[in-house]
């Protein structure tokens, strides 16, 4: 299916394990990036990728992983996961053009670290 | 570096009534703005956008927007809500390459 896909939707894991989120997008679009929402912060931008091994950090990288090896696919892994790593992901892509600049979104990841 | 400023974290409106939600933002390079809207339990959908040309947009579900360069506000506005745009908004802007959000307002309406 054309858009964006998130994998699992829902996780939960045990502190100090590593967890990857998965994000696949069939747009071919350049930018993809990933957010964490939480109560009272909003989106927040935890890493972004222009291009396929390109990435660069946002607000909240600490504790976070990222690679970009196909145009596709831009994983977040959580190196070794912390209760407060607790919270909904949001990968989201977006194209280079002028009139294709809105991101898409997928559904989310809800994670939770016990 | 760019920044979102959503004023309000709650928004109460009775249905049919005009509602506007606020929405400054700030950066040193031009940018391109939007309203997003989230739905209990799933992803961001774009309401509408903000790229050039005229500062009015027109969006989705009858809401609209102003793009105010002097004030750097871009805030969304409705002349009557129905109960279904209880929802969360999101107002964000893009730079270089980064798209970065407010910390939202939640709508509700009530009968």
């Amino acid at each position: 299916d054309a858009g964006i896909t998130q994998s699992p939707r829902y996780k939960i894991t045990e502190t100090g394990r590593q967890v990857t989120l998965m994000c696949h997008q069939t747009w071919s679009h350049s930018y993809m990036f990933w957010y964490r929402q939480d109560l009272g912060h909003g989106l927040r931008l935890i890493y972004y990728s222009a291009a396929a091994d390109i990435t660069d950090k946002g607000e909240v990288p600490d504790g976070y992983v990222v690679s970009r090896s196909k145009t596709e696919n831009f994983p977040l892994t959580l190196e070794s996961a912390t209760r407060s790593q607790t919270s909904v992901y949001f990968c989201a892509s977006s194209d280079r053009g002028l009139t294709n600049t809105e991101a898409f979104f997928g559904q989310g990841t809800r994670l939770t670290v016990v | 570096a760019q920044s979102v400023t959503q004023l309000d974290s709650q928004v109460p409106v009775f249905e049919e009534a005009p509602v506007e939600l606020r929405c400054n933002y700030s950066s040193s390079v031009s940018v391109y703005l939007f309203w997003y809207v989230q739905y209990p339990n799933q992803g961001l959908q774009l309401l509408l956008k903000y790229l050039s040309g005229s500062t009015l947009v027109k969006g989705i579900n009858g809401f609209e927007a102003e793009f105010n360069k002097s004030q750097t506000s871009f805030h969304l506005r409705k002349p009557s809500v129905h109960i279904s745009d209880t929802a969360e908004y999101f107002c964000a802007v893009k730079g270089f390459q980064k798209l970065v959000f407010g910390t939202g307002t939640r709508l509700l309406v009530s009968p």
